[in-house]
């Protein structure tokens, strides 16, 4: 069935460095591929998506990378700063379906 | 613009009572979805509509879990009666199609 696989699991940076965050998706015909951030005691936040059409995006700081071949899709955060600290989330979905598949979330620590 | 709005933030009942939780979603989006999250995981889907059309349902619970959206605009999730198994985070999000979906704060139920 649809599956997306993401690691690590957790993740400590100083502030400063950068981040990077992986997901691997199963089902070949997904094609929206939102990242999401979620802080303690709040709902899943949008930051970042990309779709299939397009192999990179960036934001400012933050920039997603999609490779269609190897269903693999990442996060990358530069100068990370310790508001940047909370849980991420990847997420998969497709046309037909519009129902996201979430990774398992990546907890991002950014050490002062 | 207020985002997706949920009530109650939280809700702590006893085992084999029933419960409700509520939803507001963005004002325009027609596509409005349930997802359960567990401790430590990501969302997975309950329930997803379309207008007022509940057009994937598969993955919610009938025998205990019912939900409506009347008028295609405000929903409710309830289970009746609700297991110790139950307790979660209950997050209701909305979109417009399959663009960027937005999620509320959430509604944490304890079953005790």
């Amino acid at each position: 069935g649809e599956n997306v696989e993401q690691h690590p699991s957790t993740l400590s940076v100083q502030e400063g460095d950068s981040a990077v965050i992986k997901c691997t998706y199963s089902d070949s015909a997904s094609n929206y591929f939102p990242w999401y951030k979620q802080e303690l005691g709040k709902g899943p936040q949008l930051i970042i998506d990309i779709r299939s059409n397009v192999g990179e995006k960036k934001d400012q700081r933050i920039a997603v990378t999609l490779n269609k071949t190897a269903k693999h899709f990442s996060l990358h955060i530069t100068e990370t700063q310790p508001e940047d600290s909370a849980v991420y989330f990847c997420a998969a979905s497709k046309a037909s379906s519009y129902k996201l598949i979430f990774g398992s979330g990546t907890r991002l620590l950014v050490r002062p | 613009e207020a985002g997706v709005v949920q009530s109650p933030r939280y809700k702590i009942i006893e085992k084999k009572q029933p419960v409700a939780f509520w939803c507001n979603p963005i004002s325009g989006h027609n596509t409005l979805y349930w997802y359960l999250q567990n401790l430590g995981q990501g969302p997975e889907l309950l329930i997803r509509y379309e207008n007022e059309e509940a057009v994937d349902d598969s993955q919610l619970p009938k025998d205990r879990f019912s939900a409506e959206r009347l008028k295609g605009v405000d929903s409710t999730l309830k289970i009746q009666p609700a297991e110790l198994g139950d307790s979660a985070v209950y997050l209701c999000a909305s979109s417009l199609g399959q663009d960027e979906a937005f999620f509320g704060q959430g509604t944490r139920l304890t079953v005790v």
